[in-house]
């Protein structure tokens, strides 16, 4: 089976701008996770999402957003990027039938905000 | 509440020793402690979980020891090797339903000397 896959893997843009993450499930997983990873406030919980619904949300901002599509594919929006938005975002997914399974995580993409 | 704290934030093991990470917790909500393992340019990848109803959990080289009552969980990598040289993250989740949202550890840079 193929793995957590996301787009782009690097991305660089200016402040002010928007970005939109993909990501695209392991085959047969429902449910997928957004995290930021940073160094300096490591990884962190951005959303969850489960049949095209958002069952979860962490701390962050209402300029961070996403949204599943039926195929169970996650994308995350960005807007008015900050220096401070700079950091890997990783998504997981599982099947999305118990809070225990595992999340399999994707490689990230790497935003770099000037 | 929702923090868990790890420790060291870097460790140097010759090989064939023991590495230990250790992680605290304070949210009594968390019910399920997993570890991660992150290569640079990789994603962090599930390596063992535990549940606070076990004190001990081991699969191969690798053990999850738990302390309920002290909310302190660790991990110990047996017979180190220099592969094994990667980040490692403790995490935690809580009984919420059925949503994912795992609270991660600051991680610990475990370097192997062959």
């Amino acid at each position: 089976k193929a793995g957590v896959t996301q787009t782009p893997r690097y991305l660089i843009k200016t402040r002010g701008q928007q970005v939109t993450l993909s990501c695209s499930p392991i085959s047969g997983h429902r449910s997928v996770s957004w995290y930021q990873q940073t160094p300096g406030q490591g990884l962190q919980f951005l959303f969850e999402y489960f049949s095209e619904t958002q069952r979860n949300k962490g701390n962050f901002p209402g300029r961070f957003s996403g949204r599943q599509f039926s195929n169970s594919r996650s994308e995350m929006n960005v807007s008015t990027l900050e220096l401070g938005d700079s950091a890997l975002y990783l998504c997981a997914s599982s099947l999305g039938g118990s809070r225990l399974e595992t999340q399999y995580f994707g490689p990230g993409t790497r935003l770099l905000v000037l | 509440q929702q923090q868990v704290k790890q420790s060291p934030q870097s460790l140097i093991v010759q090989k064939g020793g023991i590495s230990i990470i250790n992680c605290a917790y304070e949210n009594t909500a968390f019910d399920y402690f997993p570890w991660y393992q992150q290569f640079p340019g990789k994603g962090p990848a599930l390596l063992i979980a535990i549940r606070p109803d076990v004190s001990e959990k081991k699969e191969g080289r690798f053990t999850i020891s738990f302390n309920k009552s002290a909310k302190q969980f660790s991990l110990h990598i047996m017979d180190s090797q220099p592969g094994d040289s990667a980040t490692y993250f403790c995490a935690a989740s809580g009984s919420s339903g059925s949503a994912r949202q795992l609270t991660f550890g600051s991680g610990t840079q475990l370097t192997v000397l062959p």
